[in-house]
């Protein structure tokens, strides 16, 4: 009966080095999502996973940052050669496709990433 | 494509006051769905009201309210008797129904509520 669950809560990291973001979405959604929030910002669409069929990538800011899916349940967001510009609050959602009168988007509480 | 507006970036009101936010939207679908979420500064998102498209009615729960008005695309929050713990963003977001594409949010909105 758990929430989505996201780990690490908070990261700090070195400029250049590589990081990965973890997400354990609610059993049994087939929809995953990833945000990026900056400092007091709005949510940066980054990538949506649907079941089986190819994720919709196109909010992906640059080539540095990837995301997969296995087995249709966790999923990680790698940032490769991090940048100072990555810091932000990285969320991620879950929700049943097609339900929304029943299944709106769980969030999770979001990993705090601080690249210096 | 869907696009959701918040048109103010910022808001503020004094405890017991009551505030609208405004969002707007823009689609070529007919069913569809409405949400607000709160995100308070604990980060959690918290689904607030949802609405669906063809219902009529104006969807209620406790202290937030919604106006919608399907043909001018506009679906505003209202909150009655504001309390301190409403401080929060609030983001508005569509959903097409029983589709697979992704939810659409709003920027949000910065509501700060003053004693």
């Amino acid at each position: 009966g758990a929430g989505v669950s996201q780990s690490p809560s908070n990261k700090v990291t070195e400029k250049g080095k590589d990081v990965e973001l973890r997400c354990d979405p609610i059993s049994g959604h087939t929809a995953l999502y990833w945000y990026r929030q900056s400092l007091g910002q709005g949510l940066e669409f980054l990538i949506y996973f649907q079941g089986n069929s190819a994720p919709d990538k196109s909010g992906l800011p640059s080539d540095r940052f990837s995301a997969e899916r296995t087995g249709g349940s966790v999923s990680t967001l790698t940032i490769q050669r991090t940048q100072q510009e990555d810091s932000a609050v990285y969320l991620c959602a879950s929700s049943v496709v097609g339900q929304w009168v029943n299944s709106p988007l769980h969030f999770g509480n979001g990993t705090r990433l601080t690249v210096t | 494509a869907q696009t959701v507006t918040q048109s103010q970036p910022e808001m503020s009101v004094q405890e017991a006051e009551t505030v609208t936010l405004s969002c707007t939207y823009d689609t070529s679908e007919n069913n569809y769905y409405l949400f607000w979420y709160k995100q308070p500064p604990s980060r959690q998102m918290i689904l607030v009201i949802r609405q669906e498209a063809y219902k009529q009615q104006n969807a209620t729960e406790n202290r937030f309210s919604v106006n919608f008005q399907k043909a001018a695309k506009s679906f505003s929050l209202k909150i009655s008797d504001s309390q301190l713990g409403d401080t929060a963003m609030y983001f508005c977001a569509f959903a097409k129904q029983g589709g697979s594409e992704k939810l659409v949010f709003g920027k949000g909105t910065k509501l700060t509520v003053n004693p």
